[in-house]
Parts: C-alpha cells; sequence; structure tokens
C-alpha cells in the first residue's frame, strides 16, 4: 500500500513550456486534488475531483488542466509554464472521512 | 482579510516546555476543524482533528470557540521531535475542500 505517489519530485521548466505532473493513490478514494504551496501563503486548491469523470476548480485554477478518467490517477496539467507557477505541488486523497493523505511534493522551477 | 489565520512563528522553546497556538477563521458556517503537521520539505499530515467539546490526544490537546471562531493546539511536554511546522485547516462543508492556514513554526530546542 504506497498511499499517495507523485512523480516527478523535481523539475525545471522554461517559460511556455508545458508538462504534466502525475498523482496516484492505491486506496481507492474518491476524493483528489491539487493544492500548490507557496511561502507566506499557505496550501491552495487548484482543482479537486469527486469521483472519476467529475472535476471541478479550486481557488486557483489557472494555468492549469485535470482529468480523472480513473479513480486511481489524477494528473496535473501545466499548459503552458509561466515564472508564477513555481511552486510545491501537493496531491492528495481522501475516502469517506475527511482525512486527507497527501503525497511527497513536487517541486517545481519555472525559469 | 484571511480566512483562516494563524502567527506564523516561529516559536522556539525549550525542550519540556508547554506551548500554544491559535488560530482565527473568518466563515462562521465552517463545520470542521483540524490541525496539520508539516516538517520541512515534507507534505502535511493530520495530527488531530478538532471537536467542539474539546481533545486530547497524549500529550496534544486541541479547543474549539464556535462563538470567537478561534482555534487552539496546546502541545505539553514539548520534545525535539515536535519542531514542525502546524497548520490549522478548516473545512467550509460542501465535500472536503479544506481551507489551510498559512501555519506556526514550532523549534523545540535542547
Amino acid at each position: 500500500n504506497a498511499g499517495v505517489t507523485q512523480t516527478p519530485k523535481f523539475q525545471v521548466l522554461k517559460t511556455g513550456q508545458s508538462m504534466t505532473l502525475q498523482c496516484a493513490q492505491d486506496m481507492n478514494h474518491e476524493y483528489m486534488s491539487w493544492y500548490r504551496q507557496d511561502p507566506g501563503m499557505g496550501l491552495r486548491l487548484i482543482h479537486y475531483s469527486v469521483g472519476a469523470g467529475i472535476t471541478d476548480q479550486g481557488e486557483v485554477p489557472n494555468g492549469y488542466n485535470v482529468s480523472r478518467s480513473t479513480t486511481e490517477d489524477f494528473p496535473l496539467r501545466l499548459l503552458s509554464a509561466a515564472p508564477s507557477q513555481t511552486s510545491v505541488y501537493f496531491c492528495a486523497s481522501s475516502g469517506s472521512g475527511e482525512t486527507q493523505y497527501f503525497g511527497p511534493g513536487t517541486r517545481l522551477l519555472v525559469l | 482579510r484571511k480566512e483562516v489565520e494563524q502567527d506564523p512563528g516561529p516559536f522556539n522553546v525549550p525542550e519540556g516546555a508547554t506551548v500554544a497556538f491559535n488560530c482565527t477563521y473568518s466563515n462562521s458556517a465552517s463545520q470542521s476543524f483540524f490541525w496539520y503537521r508539516q516538517d520541512c520539505r515534507k507534505e502535511p499530515k493530520l495530527l488531530m482533528s478538532v471537536y467542539s467539546s474539546g481533545n486530547e490526544d497524549g500529550r496534544f490537546t486541541a479547543q474549539l470557540n464556535r462563538a470567537s471562531q478561534y482555534i487552539s493546539l496546546l502541545i505539553r511536554d514539548s520534545k525535539l521531535s515536535d519542531s514542525a511546522t502546524y497548520l490549522c485547516v478548516v473545512n467550509r462543508g460542501g465535500g472536503n475542500k479544506l481551507t489551510f492556514g498559512t501555519g506556526t513554526q514550532l523549534k523545540v530546542e535542547l
């Protein structure tokens, strides 16, 4: 039981490049979400999903896309990376309770 | 005004001390409350939920004051391993959309 996994751990992008951050969970959780964490800002919700095929926007969705084709996977796509997207990205999942289980994070630097 | 506000610290305390953190939230309709712990460069992990009647888990005690809209966390007999950032978290209801405070940093010293 690996919990929530994220890849890659680190990534450097140039402005304008696109990439996908991967997130997977093996706990059969229906709810999954993506957060970004910036100094002095706390964790902010980007997108979330309440089940396969259902996604919705969070607090800071601009510049990001998500899809949820399976219960296990919830990838986050950066369409055209900008320096403002330099951050630490956390994926989380939760089941019937409210406890959210976080992945180890992806550290992204956009030059 | 931020929806969830915390003193960022750092709180530097000697081992064995008692330390308390407070957190205020702005949305009176908030339904659930939590403390998460985050170690340096790691992911947040649930420390404890906060119930209206107050609750205790070993050296940790959480309190909720709905009238004043604040949440507290008390740590007794601090250990070096308690050094971390403590995140106050609120669920406004309507699913699992949590709102996180910016965190309070605790450093426990010898």
